[in-house]
């Protein structure tokens, strides 16, 4: 039972190059999450997803764009990144249904993403 | 919109002694969560503590306990006998109790225990 696993670790772009961070589950959440961490700040939510083929908008989630083509997996999408885009990206899944000790997000062990 | 804030961007206390770590927050809801994260150096969030708004008792987890004070809207970490292993980012969060479980998180308060 791996729990969330995020791919890649590590990734530097330059200015207007694309990429995917891929996160996988294995715990058959419903629910997944991306945020992102920038310095001096807690998490702030970009998209989320409540079930396959399902996505909505967070707080932040200007120049990006995800998909959930399976129940397992949430991808996260940069179509032309940018300096400002520069931060630690986690992805995170979680049950649906309110289950007393489980009921929590898990979180992956995060990307650290940096636009040049 | 809901809001968390941490007052307290650093904390440091003698290792064996106790802590406490502050977190407001603002809501109109009458269900929802409030969680306290760990993030060690290796960035991995830990929980390590939930607090469900209905219940009234304060939660507790081996050292760590809060006091959710409803009426005031806030829920301080109190992290007792701290050991050098507790030295890390606290964030204190806000969770709805209806719809997506989307997490609303304050800035964070890096704690650094003193050997």
């Amino acid at each position: 039972n791996a729990g969330v696993t995020q791919t890649p670790k590590f990734r530097v772009l330059k200015t207007g190059q694309s990429m995917t961070l891929l996160c996988a589950q294995d715990m058959n959440h419903e629910y997944m999450y991306w945020y992102r961490q920038d310095p001096g700040m807690g998490l702030r939510l970009i998209h989320y997803s409540v079930g396959e083929g399902t996505t909505a908008k967070g707080e932040v989630p200007d120049g990006y764009n995800v998909s959930r083509l399976k129940k397992q997996n949430f991808l996260l999408g940069l179509e032309s990144a940018a300096p400002s885009q520069t931060s630690v990206y986690f992805c995170a899944s979680s049950y649906s249904v309110r289950r007393e000790s489980t009921d929590t997000q898990y979180f992956g062990p995060g990307t650290r993403l940096t636009v040049l | 919109a809901q809001t968390v804030t941490q007052s307290q961007p650093e904390m440091s206390v003698q290792e064996a002694e106790t802590v406490t770590l502050s977190c407001t927050y603002d809501t109109s809801e009458s269900d929802y969560y409030l969680f306290w994260y760990k993030q060690p150096p290796s960035r991995q969030m830990i929980l390590v503590i939930r607090q469900e708004a209905y219940k009234q008792q304060n939660a507790t987890e081996n050292r760590f306990s809060v006091n959710f004070q409803k009426a005031a809207k806030s829920f301080s970490l109190k992290i007792s006998d701290s050991q050098l292993g507790d030295a890390a980012m606290y964030f204190c969060a806000y969770r709805s109790g209806q719809g997506a479980q989307k997490l609303v998180f304050g800035q964070g308060t890096r704690l650094t225990i003193n050997p």
